[in-house]
């Protein structure tokens, strides 16, 4: 089953905060975000695992809740550079991907 | 190589006409993946392969689609008798136990 993100998309200005959820139905194994700019294939940004830990990566940082089967993207201080469509991509134990639909963030000045 | 290489990046091809598309992924990784996004579309998962088990097949949209993946390291994604709603950009990926790597995608335009 595909993960459920919201919001769909957010607009930021640039310093502004933001939270993306991802919500799934089944037991998680990992959770991973990507994002993708038009055009591009989606870039890797972090994995989470079980056990709660949080990651960063610059000033984005994540969070995994594998009882609750969620995990939430902060983005912190937005930058222009932020803008592109964030994927929550979840992992059962055989390790097959399901991606969400997609979170667009547009950063503006 | 440092990356997945997908090859061709563009890719014509008339209704009706046989396509195979490449992937070379990450030397040493044992999970690959194909996956489709049409424009403005999310990722739609087609296969995935992992070591020397049976691949997952589930996301593949009719038996004109194939893959193959040959000593566990190129994959070659077929689609035959392609039709206009084939259209998409394919993307592959190749994971270790962490981390996954995309491709740059193979645009495939059907006319």
């Amino acid at each position: 089953q595909q993960p459920v993100q919201s919001p769909q998309a957010v607009i930021l200005r640039e310093g502004e905060d933001a939270v993306i959820n991802c919500s799934s139905s089944k037991a998680l194994y990992s959770v991973h975000w990507y994002r993708q700019k038009h055009g591009e294939a989606p870039v890797f940004l972090m994995i989470l695992l079980k056990g709660g830990e949080q990651m960063r990566h610059e000033k984005i940082s994540a969070s995994f809740n594998e009882k609750k089967q969620q995990s939430s993207l902060y983005l912190t201080a937005s930058q222009l550079s932020y803008s592109g469509t964030y994927f929550c991509v979840t992992t059962d134990s055989w390790g097959k991907l399901q991606f969400g639909a997609g979170t667009q963030v547009v950063v503006t000045p | 190589g440092a990356g997945v290489s997908q090859s061709p990046s563009n890719k014509v091809t008339e209704k009706g006409k046989d396509v195979e598309l490449r992937c070379d992924p990450i030397s040493g990784h044992t999970a690959l993946y194909w996956y489709r996004q049409s424009l403005g579309q999310g990722l739609e998962f087609l296969i995935y392969f992992q070591g020397n088990s049976a691949p997952d097949k589930s996301g593949l949209p009719s038996d004109r689609f194939s893959a193959e993946r040959t000593g566990g390291s190129v994959s070659t994604l077929t689609i035959q008798r392609t039709q206009q709603e084939d259209s998409a950009v394919y993307l592959c990926a190749s994971s270790s136990r962490y981390g996954y790597t995309f491709g740059s995608g193979t645009r495939l335009t059907v006319v």
